[in-house]
């Protein structure tokens, strides 16, 4: 069954900081890998999608990572801003259409 | 990207009462609607899966005869909670998808807070 872990649960840095947010994942037969945000009491947006062939995907000042091979994904911040507080979740879908998420990392970014 | 709503997004109910949730494509047809809850601080659990015209599938322990989900049109499918009791609070997010196949993107809707009293 698959599971997905992501670290840190959560992350306060200052406004201009660039970060690291990681995902793991237990099993490599993934289909895709998607990133989303969630702000306090709302849905998902989606952020970055990485097909399983793929090693990383780029979207502004998001950058994110795959290793499928030791089941890992990183999702990288540049020059962090107060607006970019929410909470990250990570979701791999598996070659039977179905999300996993991670439990999600919740991080402010201090003015 | 497509558009997904719910309605409503938030709702208070006594224990022992019924809700409904809506969620609806509003510019594609979703072959295919999942429902979601959310704990605090916790990650989305799906808990259904259903396919417009056919019966919903549902996750291992979540009750079919508690959470009734209709899917009988193409862009609205709705998830019933019967009786619903206070350890039925939770954010339910629904998401739709357009086609069959691996790669049609899934859209999530913005959720709806359910408090029952």
């Amino acid at each position: 069954k698959q599971e997905v872990t992501q670290i840190p649960a959560a992350l306060s840095v200052p406004e201009g900081e660039n970060l690291v947010l990681n995902c793991s994942f237990t099993d490599s037969a993934i289909y895709n890998l998607q990133w989303f945000r969630q702000d306090p009491g709302k849905g998902l947006t989606s952020l970055l999608l990485i097909q399983s062939s793929q090693r990383e995907q780029t979207s502004g000042r998001l950058n994110a990572s795959l290793d499928k091979s030791s089941g890992r994904s990183t999702l990288y911040i540049a020059a962090s801003q107060p607006g970019d507080s929410a909470t990250y979740l990570c979701a791999v879908k598996d070659y039977g259409q179905n999300f996993v998420f991670g439990p999600g990392t919740r991080l402010s970014v201090l003015p | 990207g497509a558009v997904v709503s719910q309605h409503p997004s938030r709702v208070i109910c006594k224990s022992g009462t019924s809700v409904k949730i809506e969620c609806r494509s509003l510019d594609f047809q979703a072959t295919t609607m999942f429902w979601y809850r959310q704990f605090p601080k916790q990650s989305l659990m799906l808990m259904a899966t259903s396919n417009e015209g056919s019966k919903a599938t549902y996750e291992q322990g979540v009750e079919k005869d508690k959470f009734l989900i209709n899917h009988a049109s193409l862009t609205l499918s709705t998830l019933t909670v019967t009786s619903a009791h206070p350890e039925d609070s939770s954010f339910y997010i629904c998401s739709a998808r357009s086609g069959s196949g691996r790669g049609n993107e899934q859209f999530f809707g913005p959720g709806t807070r359910l408090t029952v009293l």
